[in-house]
């Protein structure tokens, strides 16, 4: 099993350009996940997903959004990438949310850099 | 909501010694709290976590305490290795919800 997986593994966008990260899990899990890591900050939650089909904000969702059209795949869009949108983006999975089944397994990440 | 806090923000260490990092929770309500490993250039991985319904937990040279009381968890890693240098991640969440909150991180660097 190749786990979770994301493409592409780096880029750079001139603000107001768009793009859209790739994130595909093979584990046939329900819960997926995208988070942002900033330095001194730890990783933030932006929007997640407990199914497919279904999509939800987490704790930074503006500027960005998602789509779960496949249960093994996660889209997260930047429409009009800000500077301030400059990260580390890792994707997550988990079978659930339920107590024994919730581990989250995390991708190896896409560093964006915005100028 | 929930925030967690974490210390040190960095943590060195001589080879053998034991290391703790410590959190603190604000929502009494979370019951939920892992503890990841972030490797340079990786993604994090779960290393040990812990519910509400225990107060302590141990995996091999791993353990983690909680006290719901005064919302705090502790990792403690004995006969630190090198290659556990790494930055660690606590973190925190209400089972069911999935929407942990993490810590802003601990570099630990184990020197030989």
């Amino acid at each position: 099993n190749a786990g979770v997986t994301q493409t592409p593994k780096f880029r750079v966008l001139k603000t107001g350009q768009s793009m859209t990260l790739l994130c595909a899990q093979d584990m046939n899990h329900e819960y997926m996940y995208w988070y942002r890591q900033d330095p001194g900050m730890g990783l933030r939650l932006i929007h997640y997903s407990v199914g497919e089909g279904t999509t939800a904000k987490g704790e930074v969702p503006d500027g960005y959004n998602v789509s779960r059209l496949k249960k093994q795949n996660f889209l997260l869009g930047l429409e009009s990438a800000a500077p301030s949108q400059t990260s580390v983006y890792f994707c997550a999975s988990s079978y659930s949310g339920l107590a024994g089944r919730s581990e989250q397994y995390f991708g190896p990440g896409t560093r964006l850099t915005v100028t | 909501g929930e925030n967690v806090e974490q210390h040190p923000s960095t943590l060195s260490v001589q080879e053998g010694d034991s290391a703790v990092i410590k959190c603190t929770y604000s929502d009494s309500a979370s019951n939920y709290f892992p503890w990841y490993k972030q490797e340079l250039g990786k993604g994090p991985q779960l290393i040990i976590d812990i519910r509400s319904n225990v107060g302590e937990k141990k995996d091999q040279r791993i353990a983690v305490t909680l006290n719901k009381t005064a919302k705090h968890f502790s990792l403690h890693i004995t006969e630190t290795q090198p290659e556990d240098s790494a930055v660690y991640f606590c973190a925190a969440s209400i089972t069911g919800f999935q929407k942990l909150v993490f810590g802003t991180g601990t570099r630990l660097l184990v020197s030989p």
